[in-house]
């Protein structure tokens, strides 16, 4: 079974602060994507990042980095000087395949509030 | 433009009727799926499809039904077996990544 774990419920920052959200997972599969969601208020998902199970290389974009570490299975994701607009909640999800099609599992979201 | 719709964006229920949230997609993705939210909660799988006319259950269908007659389209019916209907329905295909709806949010009176 996959497991997606996001045992931070809700982080509070002042603007212009790092912050880090963490993700960690359980799969048996050795082929596996990871992504990262953000979640507006308006409700709709906007995709961040897709990785590969054999790409443990971090990735940065901008103010947005990832760290990717299969020896403890987990995904972090940094999001460096924060901004009020970075306010949204955060989901982490992993994709099995199943049969012909792909299924996506969600953690339960990390709710960030950036203030001035 | 290329996108998934999803409508309505607010529909409200009297409890005991059957109700249908549609979805049409005009990204030529096979696989399409319907996910539900729940506040303060990750979104759970209830149905998806491959295939034009082929679907599977996913982790709550119960109450649920879905159709996939046209590959641009897949309508879920929220039943009235479904015991706690109100909450976010996503709408989502994937290509190279999972591309989601704007999605409905269904209230039962």
């Amino acid at each position: 079974a996959q497991k997606v774990t996001q045992a931070q419920t809700e982080i509070s920052v002042v603007e212009k602060e790092d912050v880090t959200l963490d993700c960690v997972y359980e799969t048996r599969d050795t082929t596996y994507y990871l992504f990262w969601y953000k979640q507006p208020p308006s409700g709709e998902l906007v995709f961040l990042i897709r990785r590969n199970s054999f790409d443990e290389q971090n990735e940065i974009s901008g103010r947005y980095s990832w760290n990717f570490q299969k020896s403890t299975s987990s995904f972090n994701f940094t999001i460096t000087a924060s901004q009020v607009v970075d306010s949204a909640v955060y989901f982490c999800a992993l994709s099995a395949h199943t049969g012909t099609a792909s299924k996506l599992t969600f953690g339960t979201g990390t709710r960030l509030q950036v203030t001035l | 433009d290329g996108g998934i719709t999803q409508s309505p964006k607010y529909l409200f229920r009297k409890e005991g009727q059957n109700v249908t949230l549609s979805c049409e997609q005009n990204l030529n993705h096979d696989a399409m799926y319907w996910y539900r939210q729940d506040p303060g909660q990750g979104l759970r799988l209830i149905y998806y499809s491959q295939i034009v006319n082929d679907f599977q259950k996913g982790d709550i269908a119960e109450g649920y039904s879905v159709s996939r007659e046209k590959k641009e389209s897949f309508p879920l019916t929220v039943t009235s077996a479904q015991k706690n209907p109100t909450a976010f329905y996503l709408c989502a295909t994937l290509g190279s990544e999972q591309f989601f709806g704007p999605g409905t949010r269904l209230t039962v009176l």
